[in-house]
């Protein structure tokens, strides 16, 4: 167990829907990564919290926004989906950017 | 800039064989390395990182920087070893600190 948590598990949605994404970090850890995990693009880097502000942006879409709380947990929002945003969508969680991640299980999100 | 590059897609071995993922990275200051495991879309685990030098489930990894290289070695790979596995490099950019991860090895270990 990483100690990172993600909710939902499993996510089935239609296109042009909206869908929120939970993570909770490891206690303790300030950062929080968004990752997307497809078959044909691989791990792919969304965007980075720390302490609750924005600190670096990937290849995060303009559908998709993010946001960490006071509490340190994040949520990823995914909007007007398509069908290729169907992923394994990972969370994860450090001290500090260079201290290595503790990843969450994923949340399996598929778009119909 | 960060980068990292990982040559093979795909590893194809045979169990007792001996295995060698390759890793490179691109980075002008003092890098820090690690190698990352996935089994079947589980999520991603640490494997090593170079500051430990240390040896986890058989798998050892040496820094090269001269050749730039993180290269993950293991000497008899066994059929429990078939994963993904990803290094990834921890730098600073643009004034913050961030992980790049190479786009990964799909190691197969065969009977």
């Amino acid at each position: 167990d990483s100690g990172v948590t993600q909710t939902p598990k499993h996510l089935i949605t239609a296109t042009g829907q909206r869908v929120t994404l939970r993570c909770s970090p490891r206690s303790g850890d300030l950062s929080v990564y968004w990752y997307q995990q497809s078959l044909d693009q691989g791990l792919q880097f969304l965007i980075q919290y720390y302490n609750g502000e924005e600190r670096a942006k990937g290849n995060i879409l303009e559908r998709f926004s993010a946001q960490q709380f006071p509490d340190l947990h994040s949520e990823l929002n995914l909007s007007s989906l398509e069908l290729g945003d169907s992923a394994l969508y990972f969370c994860a969680s450090s001290a500090s950017g260079r201290s290595p991640l503790h990843f969450g299980n994923g949340t399996r999100l598929t778009v119909t | 800039a960060q980068r990292v590059t990982q040559p093979e897609k795909l590893l194809s071995v045979f169990k007792g064989a001996p295995v060698e993922l390759k890793c490179n990275y691109s980075y002008s200051g003092s890098p820090e390395l690690f190698w990352y495991v996935q089994y079947s879309r589980q999520r991603l685990q640490l494997l090593l990182r170079h500051i430990s030098r240390e040896s986890i489930k058989g798998f050892t990894a040496d820094l090269n920087k001269g050749e730039t290289s993180f290269h993950l070695k293991k000497p008899f790979a066994q059929e429990e070893d078939s994963a993904m596995y990803y290094c990834a490099l921890g730098g600073t950019q643009g004034g913050s600190e961030k992980l790049v991860f190479g786009k990964g090895t799909k190691l197969t270990v065969n009977p």
